[in-house]
């Protein structure tokens, strides 16, 4: 199946610094691709749809300015969590959709201290 | 909007023993996705049903869609520890297949040896 690679697996960093996500697919392009945060014990809840070469569209509740995301190409989209905080900290997601089918990157633990 | 509802929200079974997870939709589905994932980390695809009635198998893995697409169960024979895990369903939020998908809450699943 198709390959959805994010960058890093985990990131700790100090508060009020920003730290970029990378979502890459690696053997098809994919000019949609959609960014999930999972908090614990709780289900993917879907952020942002990042569209190549426009604006993303963001989720109710989801602040565009916090959340910045950009896809530049048709196989990268990056999600930038600037100046952090510690409520931030949760596991954030990338997928892209092949056909039917959903492919969904390793996931990003990032932890805001 | 549509929701999907995992019962149960958790399960411990003995290794061996059969399970079956549900998922309901509060809407007809248009294509429902089981995913396993450990928390944590990314998911994996296990199966995707679209039709109704249609029913796939990978290894000890049957997933099946009702007739009138609107429920789905997942459900592992002869269970072992490597199927323990956090089972989410998914379904194509606005019935095609290029939208993000939305998922239930997840059923985490225990086996003890």
């Amino acid at each position: 199946g198709a390959v959805v690679s994010q960058h890093p697996s985990w990131v700790i960093c100090k508060s009020g610094t920003s730290v970029k996500i990378e979502c890459r697919s690696l053997d098809f392009q994919a000019t949609t691709m959609f960014w999930y945060r999972q908090f614990p014990k709780q289900s993917l809840m879907l952020m942002a749809t990042s569209n190549e070469g426009s604006k993303a569209t963001y989720e109710q509740g989801v602040e565009k300015d916090k959340f910045l995301i950009n896809h530049a190409s048709l196989t990268l989209s990056t999600l930038t969590v600037t100046s952090a905080h510690p409520e931030d900290s949760s596991f954030y997601i990338c997928s892209a959709r092949v056909y039917t089918e959903a492919f969904f990157g390793q996931g990003t633990r990032l932890t805001v201290v | 909007s549509q929701e999907l509802e995992q019962s149960p929200q958790s399960l411990i079974v003995q290794e061996g023993k059969n399970l079956t997870i549900n998922c309901t939709s509060s809407k007809t589905l248009y294509g429902l996705y089981w995913y396993k994932q450990k928390y944590g980390e990314g998911l994996i695809f296990l199966m995707m049903l679209q039709k109704g009635g249609e029913e796939k198998s990978h290894e000890k893995i049957t997933a099946k869609l009702d007739e009138k697409k609107q429920q789905s169960s997942l459900h592992i024979t002869a269970s072992q520890p490597s199927h323990a895990g956090i089972y989410l369903c998914g379904a194509g939020s606005y019935g095609g297949s290029q939208g993000n998908l939305i998922f239930g809450k997840g059923t985490k699943l225990s086996v003890k040896p």
